[in-house]
């Protein structure tokens, strides 16, 4: 089956620019998450969806990031205004419902987006 | 309070010796998950094995090995016989319940293990 798909592979931007990262899961996975990962660290939550739906975006800077997952489907994350801080590798993931047979295979992760903020 | 500690940050090891990756956990669920993922230079994580919190049987896949301990909350990976292919930043990651009935990961900070030829 294909993977998770995320473009662009790299940006490069100004501070106070705006950015979107776009993500296509797996077909048929009604979980989607976006997780942030800052160098040296490991990756971190920002949003999960299901389906449509936020179940959970209680890490995500509100102030400045804004994710959408229209029709369950594909998703957008988006900075704006970035701060230098924003620089990290952001991951799109997704999964099969907890439960299934599937979800035994844990979450099949994207080759991520990796944001300069200059 | 869900955390995953990775207390090794990086290790070095020369071709063919074993060695072990620690990973602690807490959780106050009964119900839980742990994995091991993979981050090769490449960036993507590489999913390596998944345990749930009733299954304390440890597992072997060919050089990979997991040791899963409920009472010292600790679920270690070892590779045998490294090879310079299994450089890379390993992380473990728990996945516990939530009050919407999903399940969501913590990681930990990653270890990174240097094989050398």
């Amino acid at each position: 089956e294909a993977g998770v798909a995320q473009s662009p592979r790299y940006k490069i931007i100004e501070k106070r620019q705006s950015v979107a990262f776009w993500c296509n899961p797996i077909s048929g996975h009604a979980t989607l998450y976006w997780y942030q990962q800052i160098l040296g660290q490991g990756p971190k939550l920002l949003i999960q969806f299901q389906n449509n739906g936020v179940v959970d975006d209680s890490q995500l800077p509100k102030d400045r990031f804004s994710a959408e997952r229209l029709k369950g489907v594909d998703s957008t994350l988006k900075i704006q205004p970035a701060k230098l801080e924003d620089s990290a590798v952001y991951l799109c993931a997704s999964s099969p419902p907890a439960g299934s047979f599937a979800f035994n295979y844990g979450y099949t992760f994207g080759s991520g987006t990796r944001l300069t903020v200059v | 309070a869900q955390k995953v500690t990775q207390a090794q940050t990086e290790i070095s090891v020369v071709e063919k010796e074993d060695v072990t990756l620690d990973c602690v956990y807490e959780t106050r669920d009964t119900t839980y998950y742990l994995f091991w993922y993979k981050q090769p230079p490449s960036g993507e994580l590489v999913f390596l094995i998944r345990r749930n919190s009733f299954d304390e049987q440890n597992e072997i896949s060919g050089r990979y090995s997991w040791n899963f301990q409920k009472s010292t909350s600790s679920f270690n990976f070892t590779i045998t016989a490294s090879q310079v292919v299994d450089s890379a930043v390993y992380f473990c990651a728990l996945s516990a319940g939530t009050t919407s009935g999903t399940y969501k990961y913590i990681f930990g900070t990653g270890t990174r293990l240097k094989v050398l030829a």
